[in-house]
Parts: C-alpha cells; sequence; structure tokens
C-alpha cells in the first residue's frame, strides 16, 4: 500500500495569484498522477508526473497553467497558475502500489479543496 | 481506453443487498475491471477488481459475465457508511492513468 500526504488540504484564494499544492508519498514511486475533480463531478486525469522527465498532460490541460514538479520518487507538486473562479476544484495526488503481480491498485490523496474568489 | 457507463445514482435500505451494473461493451482482452468508492471530501478508495468471473473479497464481490462486456458490483448488506459514489474502471491494470466515468451515487437510508 501507499500513504499519500496531500497540502494544503482546502485554500481560498484570489483570482489571478498561484497556489502550489505538495504530494508526499510514504514509498518510491515511478509515476504520480494529478486529478482534478469540479463540484459535482468526476475525476479527470491532468498529467501525469514522471522522475527525472518532463510531465505529461492530457487533453484540455497545458503546462502554463498546470506546473508540475517532480524532484524525486516520493514528492511532487502541482502549480494553479493565474486562478480563475473555473478553478475551483478538488485536486488529487494519486500512486500505484502493486500488492499481487496481477493486482495493482491506485491510492489517492485526501485532496486539496481550492475555492477562487 | 474503453469507456463505461453505470447508472447516476441508486438508492437503498439499510441491511439490504446493493447491486451496481456497469457496462462497458469495447473491453479490449487485457482490460480489467476495477471498481472504487469515493466518500465526500476524501479520494477514492479502491473496493475490488476482477477479469472474468467472480471476485470476492471481504468489502464486495464482482460478477463478470462470460463476454466481459459488463459487471456487476455486489455490496451485501449495506450500512449508511456506504453511501457514497462507486466508480467502474477499465483499464490495463499496468499501473498506468485511470479514467473515471460518472459514477453511480448509492444513497443508503435508514
Amino acid at each position: 500500500s501507499a500513504v499519500i500526504s496531500q497540502k494544503p488540504s482546502r485554500d481560498i484564494c484570489q483570482r489571478g495569484t498561484s497556489l502550489t499544492i505538495q504530494c508526499q508519498v510514504d514509498s518510491q514511486v515511478t509515476m504520480m498522477f494529478w486529478y482534478r475533480q469540479q463540484p459535482g463531478q468526476s475525476l479527470t486525469l491532468i498529467a501525469t508526473a514522471n522522475q527525472g522527465s518532463e510531465a505529461t498532460y492530457e487533453s484540455g490541460f497545458v503546462i502554463d497553467k498546470f506546473p508540475i514538479s517532480r524532484p524525486n520518487l516520493t514528492f511532487s507538486t502541482l502549480t494553479v497558475s493565474n486562478m480563475s473562479p473555473e478553478d475551483s476544484s478538488i485536486y488529487l495526488c494519486s500512486v500505484y502500489g502493486g500488492r499481487e503481480t496481477y493486482d495493482t491498485e491506485a491510492f489517492f490523496g485526501q485532496g486539496t479543496r481550492l475555492t477562487v474568489v | 481506453l474503453a469507456k463505461t457507463t453505470q447508472p447516476i445514482s441508486m438508492d437503498s435500505y439499510e441491511g439490504q443487498e446493493v447491486n451496481i451494473t456497469c457496462s462497458h461493451n469495447n473491453i479490449a482482452t487485457n482490460d480489467y475491471i476495477t471498481w472504487y468508492q469515493q466518500f465526500p471530501s476524501q479520494g477514492p478508495r479502491f473496493i475490488i477488481q476482477g477479469y472474468k468471473t467472480k471476485v470476492t473479497n471481504e468489502v464486495a464481490s464482482l460478477f463478470i459475465p462470460a463476454d466481459r462486456k459488463s459487471s456487476t458490483l455486489s455490496l451485501p448488506r449495506v450500512s449508511l457508511s456506504d453511501t457514497a459514489v462507486y466508480y467502474c474502471l477499465v483499464d490495463k491494470n499496468q499501473g498506468g492513468k485511470l479514467i473515471f466515468g460518472q459514477g453511480t451515487e448509492l444513497s443508503v437510508k435508514p
């Protein structure tokens, strides 16, 4: 299993500012994933963060808006830049923890609830 | 990645068995079926995963017919604490990205 710590758990920010969300994992993992969950909606993958290389972004998400750092195998940050009220969402970090050779399970942080005013 | 379709919401009462069916008509040969549970203000949590036939763990059972175009998550004797959103996902089980559908919002009433 994997234990994920996300900071901050919630924040209220002014439009036009930026917020950096931290994700700390208790074990080394190759890939870390960042998701967004808009109010009342399902999860949408923002990007995959790989250590030692640039993050891979999904369609509709760009590096200028959501820069990601991955300095080592246990830590990643997601920045939400130049925020607008439309960025108000829950942002979640996720990793995999293998249990058996044919069975993998994704673990998620508690999420960061962001409100932009 | 195969698309999944689930009921948007379901209601149940405490002590009942709840069956949530997911449709995944375009599932590939090497795809697995995985269910996650999400409580309010928490990240999703793995419930169960299967490839074919039936899988059972301490939380739920997963029934997968031979054609694998659908699956049913069965929660025995639900309680109020089972009120959550349940997501059915289909993926290659290779530790890659997950595509979440809309999920089923289960409401358990006393």
